[in-house]
């Protein structure tokens, strides 16, 4: 069984403050998604990285995969209250068993206060 | 745009009873799945289906069953609910396997 963790769990910070959540593995995955989920909404696709190295921005979100495509993290720069809500990240498997059964983390819970 | 529509949107249970949760898609996806949410534990899937008229087991498949009825449809069946399935459900669906996936807004099921 592949296995996400995802850290921290919670976190809760001042606007402005930057960020950064990591997802770690000891497996390889094909590719990483990051979604965000927002409450009584289902989540919804940030980014998806796919080749080891590989670094996203998305306007103050920088997402970045790591070489041996096992972890991965998430950077916020200078927070906005906005950027409230649940973040997973989700290993993708090439083929196999696995083939499409995304893997996720545990969720992270940020809260920025204003 | 509907997206991906689930129903109910919460139900009550009683230990023992039974219920079914829809899902419907109307992006012409080719892969759906349902999830099960719980705090600290991120999501964790039920089952999924590839493709139309496949179905296989997740992660947590024990006390369900699914219907892949068409390419649009997708039903998840509690045959005797228990409190450890209390829980936030969610219905996805993709275009292809490890693919995006697009969720539903979510069942949340209490089983008292």
């Amino acid at each position: 069984t592949q296995l996400l963790e995802q850290s921290p769990q919670f976190l809760s910070i001042q606007e402005g403050e930057n960020l950064t959540v990591y997802c770690n593995s000891s497996s390889v995955f094909s590719s990483l998604q990051w979604y965000r989920q927002e409450p009584g909404e289902g989540p919804v696709l940030l980014v998806t990285v796919v080749t080891g190295g590989e670094v996203k921005k998305l306007k103050r979100l920088t997402f970045q995969f790591g070489d041996a495509r096992k972890d991965s993290s998430l950077h916020i720069t200078a927070a906005q209250t906005g950027d409230t809500g649940l973040y997973l990240c989700a290993g993708g498997n090439a083929g196999g068993t696995s083939y499409g059964k995304l893997t996720f983390g545990q969720g992270t819970i940020l809260t920025v206060h204003p | 745009n509907a997206g991906v529509t689930q129903t109910p949107k919460f139900q009550v249970l009683k230990t023992g009873q039974s219920m079914t949760l829809q899902c419907a898609q109307d992006m012409n996806h080719n892969s759906m799945y349902w999830y099960r949410q719980d705090p600290g534990m991120g999501l964790r899937l039920i089952y999924y289906s590839a493709s139309e008229g496949t179905t296989d087991k997740g992660e947590v498949p024990n006390g369900y069953n699914v219907s892949r009825l068409n390419k649009r449809e997708f039903s998840l069946r509690l045959e005797s609910a228990a409190p450890s399935q209390t829980s936030v459900y969610f219905c996805a669906s993709s275009v292809r396997p490890d693919g995006e996936l697009f969720f539903g807004e979510g069942s949340r099921l209490t089983v008292l």
